[in-house]
């Protein structure tokens, strides 16, 4: 069975610190691995989508890398804001019916 | 923007109630979920479907239905709902016909609660 864990569950930060997240998979037959935000009482909000042939993807201040044969993607965040505070969240595709979702990293920046 | 909609976003009823939720999505996406989350928890997959007339069961056992007559719509239903039931009911939608897709898009959700 393949599982998705993400650590750490939870990450308090200062306002402007860079800080990095953590998503690991069981199985490096991976089709593609995406990168959520989800605040409280929404949906989820995609913020990075890294196909199997790719090693990383950018947009703003996030930055997301994969490395399958370690099993490993991280998405890193520069520059931290408050309104970055959310969970995120990370899923894999591994054939064309299913996403595995990660239990996520519940963040707090402080002002 | 993801084109993924969800109505009612916020329902209260009373035990034994019929209810649909409904999904709509305008990208002709050919794959759609149906995911239960609770606050707090994990994201649990209750209903797919690959295209029209086509339908699965998730990982979690879950008691209500779907149905999958036109590509852009994939309403939920519980025929008796009861206090178990309430929680966060996510819809999401993917393209799988192209090379290069896979994205996962999501609607804002349907918060339930059943008194």
């Amino acid at each position: 069975k393949q599982e998705v864990t993400q650590i750490p569950a939870a990450l308090s930060v200062p306002e402007g610190e860079n800080l990095v997240l953590n998503c690991s998979f069981t199985d490096s037959a991976i089709y593609n691995l995406q990168w959520f935000r989800q605040d409280p009482g929404k949906g989820l909000t995609s913020l990075l989508l890294i196909q199997s042939s790719q090693r990383e993807q950018t947009s703003g201040r996030l930055n997301a890398s994969l490395d399958k044969s370690s099993g490993r993607s991280t998405l890193y965040i520069a520059a931290s804001q408050p309104g970055d505070s959310a969970t995120y969240l990370c899923a894999v595709l591994y054939n064309f019916n299913k996403f595995y979702f990660g239990s996520g990293t519940k963040l707090n920046v402080k002002p | 923007e993801a084109d993924i909609y969800q109505t009612p976003r916020y329902l209260v009823i009373g035990t034994g109630k019929k209810i649909t939720l409904e999904c709509s999505q305008t990208m002709g996406h050919d794959k759609m979920y149906w995911y239960q989350q609770d606050p707090g928890m994990e994201l649990h997959l209750i209903h797919y479907s690959y295209g029209v007339n086509s339908t699965e069961k998730g990982d979690l056992s879950s008691e209500s239905t779907v149905s999958r007559i036109r590509t852009e719509h994939f309403p939920l239903t519980l025929e008796s709902a009861r206090p178990s039931h309430t929680s966060q009911y996510l819809c999401a939608s993917s393209e799988s016909r192209v090379a290069g897709a896979g994205e996962l898009f999501f609607g804002e959700g349907s918060r339930l609660t059943v008194l």
